[in-house]
Formats: C-alpha cells, sequence, structure tokens
C-alpha cells in the first residue's frame, strides 16, 4: 500500500535552515507529482509546494516563495523541502502527500514531520 | 489569489444530513476536492472533481457544485463523521484550502 514517511523536523530558532524529506513506497513514485502541506498548530491546512513527475516543474505558496524549495530524487523514491530564513508562522506539521492520477486531488498523505521555530 | 470560504462550523444531530459549502472564484473554474481530518490523524481524501468518491469512502459522502459554489452531503450522519472537513481547489498553478469546518454531531 502507499506510504509516505516525513522526517527532519525538529526545534531550531527563527532565520536558520532545516531539510525535511519524505520517503516513498508501494507506488510508482515518478508517475504522481507531489506536494508539502502544512498544518499550524490547532489551524487548518496550508499548501506549501509541489512538484512535477520529474521534478523540473515546481510552484510555492506565497507565504514561503524564494525561502522554501522543493525537490524530488526519483531514484530513491523520495521527496524533499529545503526550508532557509525560517519564521515562527513556519511552526507546524508538515505533511508529505502524493497527488492523485489526474493531478487534481491530494490522495495519499503521511503522517506529517513537526517543524518548530522558537527562539 | 483566490479565497475559499467555508463555514467555521456546522452542527447535525445523529442520521440527519449534514452540509457544508465551499465557495470561491477558483471553486468555479477548477476540479474541487474534500477532505476528513479527524483529531490527531492526517487527513483523507472523502471527493474528488467536484463528486467522486475514492474507493473506501462510504456511499454517505456525496458532493456537488453549483457555479462558485461546492457542496459537501453527508447522508445519516454519524457520530464518527464529526471531524473538520475542507474543500481544496486550485488557483492557477497553486493549490488553495477552505479554512475548514468543524462538524460536530450531537
Amino acid at each position: 500500500q502507499v506510504q509516505l514517511v516525513e522526517s527532519g523536523g525538529r526545534v531550531v530558532q527563527p532565520g536558520t535552515s532545516l531539510r525535511l524529506s519524505c520517503a516513498a513506497s508501494g507506488f510508482t513514485f515518478t508517475l504522481y507529482a507531489m506536494h508539502w502541506v502544512r498544518q499550524a498548530p490547532g489551524k487548518g491546512l496550508q499548501w506549501v509546494a509541489m512538484t512535477s513527475i520529474d521534478g523540473t516543474n515546481n510552484h510555492y505558496a506565497g507565504s514561503v516563495g524564494g525561502r522554501f524549495t522543493i525537490s524530488r530524487d526519483n531514484s530513491k523514491k523520495s521527496l524533499f523541502l529545503q526550508l532557509n530564513n525560517v519564521k515562527t508562522d513556519d511552526t507546524g506539521l508538515y505533511f508529505c502527500v502524493r497527488g492523485d492520477i489526474s493531478g487534481w486531488s491530494l490522495e495519499h498523505w503521511g503522517q506529517g514531520t513537526q517543524v518548530t521555530v522558537s527562539s | 489569489s483566490y479565497e475559499v470560504t467555508q463555514p467555521p462550523s456546522v452542527s447535525v444531530s445523529p442520521g440527519q444530513t449534514a452540509s457544508i459549502t465551499c465557495s470561491g472564484g477558483s471553486v468555479g473554474t477548477n476540479s474541487v476536492s474534500w477532505y476528513q481530518q479527524r483529531p490527531g490523524q492526517s487527513p483523507v481524501l472523502l471527493i474528488y472533481e467536484h463528486s467522486s468518491r475514492p474507493s473506501g469512502v462510504p456511499e454517505r459522502f456525496s458532493g456537488s457544485k453549483s457555479g462558485n459554489t461546492a457542496t459537501l452531503t453527508i447522508r445519516g450522519t454519524q457520530v464518527m463523521d464529526e471531524a473538520d472537513y475542507y474543500c481544496q481547489a486550485w488557483d492557477r498553478s497553486t493549490v488553495v484550502f477552505g479554512g475548514g469546518t468543524k462538524l460536530t454531531v450531537l
């Protein structure tokens, strides 16, 4: 079955960097766009970024553009999110999500990795 | 960027029908999906392409769209349906989520 396992979340200070990873299994990774979605404590879902099946076409939410970079390694069935110059508003649970085959929906979600930005 | 609006909360009695709306410009022009998130769990896809259900989603969940408003309907609501529900659309090449609706079954 589809499995998405995130890692890399931790407590960091404002202005620093960290990298999140997502290990995918149970499906043909190269057929699907991938997304990162985050959820601040007690808040709703906020889409962060997506990457196309080959990683050449990436899109970002306005609040993270220029600071975050999404990437993928199809040979390792892995998705990444590089977070630079983090802010306290970046605190939240970061979900790795697989799109559906049409590309319109976010079909499978990981359990999330917690990022806390605090001084 | 487009915003997608949902009511913050909806209440329903067990066995009754609950309706959750989702409105906005991007709703009218793009495919709409719905997600259920129970407390402490990851979201689950409930409805895609306005009205289609993934395998395993109970038939009591249905979706529809008219103009700039999409609606998630839950017929015969059960206590286990108490959760947060999010609609999702697209704004050009970016994903937009509604603010979420907390469904209370009492």
